[in-house]
């Protein structure tokens, strides 16, 4: 599976749109972004997924460049509650095989 | 539908003991996956089981760590004999074939002293 680049943690004030940045320049044409957040002392919790489209759930949106070799995770209206640990994770789709967590971005939400 | 089930949460164990957490996925899944968190490590797989075969233990640390899936509901994972390195939380998770998302559970807390 590609690796991932993330920074290591970020800052968003409560209210605003908080967007985690993600590098994956060398996935491959069947290799999906994934993105999954673990909040304190909880178990990994799946975000969003995509191929090459962006897309949108109830909880975030997932916007992946033309190349796709980054990719964005947006919360659009972030709460104290969004403050995690994020991690973006490059693997093929539909397979049940392992995910490899990288160290994910930590965003702290600022009231 | 309850989610991935562990147990114990907590468990407080002295070096030389032998400890088994325990793991029941959600009802349909075919694949589980034991991890270990730990500040330095941070999460790492373990092992991880298809259709109740174990598939890839490339991350069992050592022979002092086993798991087994003697059916599609129900895992463990044991450590034997158990070491204070081992203190770290052990997520079990699952997912099904063509389901994008793995589902964790709440982790089970393991110190040994």
């Amino acid at each position: 599976d590609a690796k991932t680049t993330q920074p290591p943690s970020m800052d968003c004030a409560e209210g605003r749109a908080a967007n985690l940045p993600c590098n994956h320049s060398t996935i491959s044409g069947n290799e999906y972004v994934y993105w999954y957040r673990q909040i304190h002392s909880q178990g990994p919790q799946y975000i969003i997924h995509g191929l090459k489209n962006n897309e949108t759930n109830e909880m975030a949106s997932l916007i992946i460049t033309e190349d796709r070799k980054s990719s964005t995770l947006i919360l659009p209206h972030a709460t104290l509650r969004d403050t995690a640990v994020y991690y973006c994770i490059v693997r093929v789709g539909y397979r049940d095989d392992k995910i490899i967590f990288g160290k994910g971005t930590r965003l702290h939400i600022l009231p | 539908d309850a989610g991935v089930i562990q147990s114990p949460r907590h468990e407080v164990t002295e070096m030389g003991q032998e400890v088994t957490l325990r793991c029941k996925p959600i009802s349909g899944h075919n694949s589980l996956f034991w991890y270990r968190q730990t500040m330095m490590r941070g999460l790492e797989l373990l092992i991880y089981f298809n259709n109740n075969v174990p598939i890839d233990d490339s991350g069992m640390p050592e022979d002092r760590f086993s798991a087994k899936m003697p059916n599609a509901s129900f895992s463990t994972l044991k450590i034997q004999p158990s070491e204070p390195r081992d203190s770290a939380v052990y997520f079990c998770a699952s997912s099904g074939t063509g389901v994008h998302e793995q589902y964790f559970g709440p982790g089970t807390r393991l110190t040994v002293t």
